[in-house]
């Protein structure tokens, strides 16, 4: 399978955890990387490489796996991580770069 | 600091060509790839093409193959994006991102860490 799937919204209240998955076979060989996009906004890198931290990213935002899913979890979401976040890695083949859908995540 | 710093927005009829220009600062532009990205107005992300900073090698969806042609110029550390025989679908911000790949045990990993300004194309007669 060539697709990464994600549900298209979840919420969370203020200061709650959140789980955002991500799930495909291409995740069995590739680490997913995780963005975050805001509206009118380049996405940003919020955790590539299984579960590294880009510089800046706060450490409220973690990545793990379970066989072909990819989870981004957001420990005390605040209010400026309301924003579609998208699961990106390569095909198995590593020719092809896919993308899932994003999660369009609000913070209540 | 890392910069992609790309080409400015550009109105084009039907048919028309574009070539768009990602000029990279701030890393040795041949160790990374670049990869190019667009979105749609109220869409997804929707990879099109990477390319090698070091050889050039390229990969592009299928889609885009055929009417997307990728190249570099190491000697201004600049990745080109042209695409051809617009339509009014090909209306979108389109990106250029730095792009990693290698593996890592047994597993690979893959990431964009590094995004450009953003190239907004309208398509439209």
């Amino acid at each position: 399978s060539s697709e990464l799937t994600q549900a298209p919204a979840v919420s969370v209240a203020l200061g709650q955890t959140v789980t955002i998955t991500c799930q495909g076979d291409s995740l069995k060989t590739f680490y997913a990387s995780w963005y975050q996009q805001k509206p009118g906004q380049a996405p940003v890198s919020v955790i590539h490489y299984k579960d590294i931290r880009p510089s800046g990213i706060p450490d409220r935002f973690s990545g793990s796996y379970s066989g072909n899913t990819a989870s981004l979890t957001i420990a005390g979401a605040q209010a400026e991580d309301e924003a579609v976040y998208y699961c990106n890695s390569r095909d198995s083949s590593g020719n092809y770069v896919l993308f899932g859908g994003g999660t369009k995540l609000t913070v209540l | 600091q890392v910069q992609l710093v790309q080409s400015g927005a550009e109105v084009l009829r039907p048919g028309a060509s574009m070539k768009v220009s990602c000029k990279s600062s701030g890393y040795t532009f041949t160790t990374y790839e670049i990869n190019w990205v667009r979105q749609a107005s109220g869409q997804g992300l929707e990879w099109m093409g990477w390319m090698s900073g070091s050889n050039g090698d390229a990969g592009l969806a299928q889609k885009f193959q055929g009417r997307v042609s990728l190249t570099r110029d190491t000697s201004i550390n600049t990745a080109y994006m042209q695409l051809s025989d617009l339509r009014p679908e090909d209306t979108a911000v389109y990106y250029c991102a730095r792009g990693d790949y290698d593996s890592s045990g047994d597993h690979f990993y893959f990431y964009m860490d590094v995004w450009g300004t953003g190239t907004p194309v309208t398509v439209s007669s």
